[in-house]
């Protein structure tokens, strides 16, 4: 009930490329979906989030697309570049109530953009 | 701010030895958190801390693993005794989550802890 699977595990993009990961959840008290992106060395750190209220987020070259009916979600880079290699990770967690400061990771998807 | 921080950057040590993580989290935030990352499992909540109070620790593996966090800028993740299998890269994050959580802050990490236990 808690998890949330990402697929795919590793990805290699060209650059220029659109880089897609998907991430599919089966708790319905989910409504609060970030993207943390991780390089080697570092913490994970927030890279986009959305609520379902909307279907779709862009930030720039990153964009969520959300499917609540599938309860699925993704992330997709546009025009990715080298510096874009690093792992993502999806996750998940109620936006307020109980629960709603534990965030649920998937496992990572490991992209690597290359030229 | 200087973020998260996390100390020492990599630890080894023997098996059956005891191991201390420290972790100060960025001022201000309530919330602080303890992961473990691994390839097999991930990231995984050990522990989280709401106003220095442990909330939940479901997620500690076994009572070899402890955590306090004496108050709002500091916290520690012990293992005593520690085994071959506890080697991982451990986190601390921290939040604000105020009544009105604007939607895009989420977790702070710290650059992490590697420990390997030989």
């Amino acid at each position: 009930q808690q998890q949330v699977k990402q697929s795919p595990q590793s990805l290699i993009v060209q650059k220029g490329g659109i880089s897609i990961i998907n991430c599919a959840y089966e708790n319905t008290a989910f409504d609060y979906f970030p993207w943390y992106q991780q390089f080697p060395g570092k913490g994970p750190a927030l890279l986009i989030a959305i609520r379902p209220d909307v279907s779709e987020k862009k930030e720039g070259r990153f964009t969520i697309s959300f499917n609540k009916s599938a309860k699925q979600f993704s992330l997709h880079i546009m025009d990715s570049q080298p510096g874009d290699s690093a792992t993502y990770f999806c996750a998940a967690s109620p936006y307020s109530g109980a629960g709603s400061y534990q965030l649920t990771f998937g496992k990572g998807t490991k992209l690597s953009v290359i030229p | 701010d200087a973020g998260v921080i996390q100390s020492p950057r990599h630890e080894v040590t023997e098996m059956g030895q005891e191991v201390t993580l420290r972790c100060k989290p960025i001022s201000g935030h309530d919330y602080l958190f303890w992961y473990r990352q691994t390839m097999m499992r991930g990231l995984e909540l050990l522990i989280y801390f709401n106003n220095n109070v442990p909330i939940d620790d479901s997620g500690m593996p076994e009572d070899r693993f402890s955590a306090k966090m004496p108050n709002a800028s500091f916290s520690t993740l012990k293992i005593q005794p520690s085994e071959p299998r506890d080697s991982a890269v451990y986190f601390c994050a921290s939040s604000s989550h105020g009544r009105d959580r604007p939607m895009g802050r989420g977790y702070t990490f710290g650059s992490g802890t590697r420990l390997t236990v030989v």
